[in-house]
């Protein structure tokens, strides 16, 4: 079973530009995450979609992110426009819901804001 | 900011020691999960422990959950190489129906061969 695809790998910007992130789920899950990850940090979550509402978006700063899932299955992370501080590893992560669930990782995208 | 505070913050030992990872909130959680991170990978699951002072192992590694589901310790026995990785706990929190993690702020751990 293919585990959550997150593309691109690597990001490197300056600063005032725009970025996208993409995560493809595992096949059937309906809970989507996205984090964010300092280097050396654990990672923090931005927003949580069941299906395509997002539940829980409360940390994700909306001056400059936004993100969707459209058709409750791939989802976009955009950042317009980035910022220096903004330079992190973006994980997407996916379960089937539910409060017993277990969270798959993918491997994150690094965003380098110069 | 990060609910769960993590020490140390880095661990660097030889191959064959012991070593203790702890895990510390003032928060209580449902249960805790342990992580592990390999460098441009995400975090892999190792155990969730859920009852207050449970103990679970998991070859060489033992890990409890505080009586008052507040902290949690990870024990790594006879450390090898391949235990070399970035270690997370995570408190579990639910609400609107989904489990919502906290992850600590890590402990970087180095065996040296």
């Amino acid at each position: 079973e293919a585990g959550v695809v997150q593309s691109p790998r690597y990001k490197i910007i300056e600063k005032k530009q725009p970025v996208a992130f993409w995560c493809n789920p595992i096949s059937g899950h309906n809970t989507l995450y996205w984090y964010l990850q300092n280097l050396g940090q654990g990672p923090e979550l931005l927003i949580r979609y069941e299906n395509e509402e997002a539940v829980d978006d409360s940390q994700l700063p909306k001056d400059r992110f936004s993100a969707e899932r459209l058709k409750g299955v791939d989802s976009t992370l955009k950042i317009q426009p980035a910022e220096l501080g903004d330079s992190a590893v973006y994980l997407c992560a996916s379960s089937t819901g539910g409060p017993t669930d277990t969270q798959y990782f993918g491997p994150g995208t690094r965003l380098t804001v110069l | 900011t990060q609910l769960l505070e993590q020490s140390p913050q880095f661990l660097s030992i030889q191959e064959g020691e012991n070593l203790t990872v702890y895990c510390n909130s003032s928060s209580v959680f449902s249960s805790l999960q342990w992580y592990r991170q390999e460098p441009g990978e995400g975090p892999v699951l190792l155990v969730t422990v859920v009852t207050g002072g449970e103990v679970k192992k998991l070859k060489r590694l033992t890990f409890q959950f505080g009586d008052a589901r507040k902290d949690s310790s990870l024990h790594i026995t006879a450390a090898q190489p391949g235990d070399t990785g970035l270690y997370l706990c995570a408190g579990v929190k639910v609400w609107t129906g989904a489990n919502n993690l906290f992850f600590g702020t890590g402990t970087r751990l180095t065996v040296i061969p």
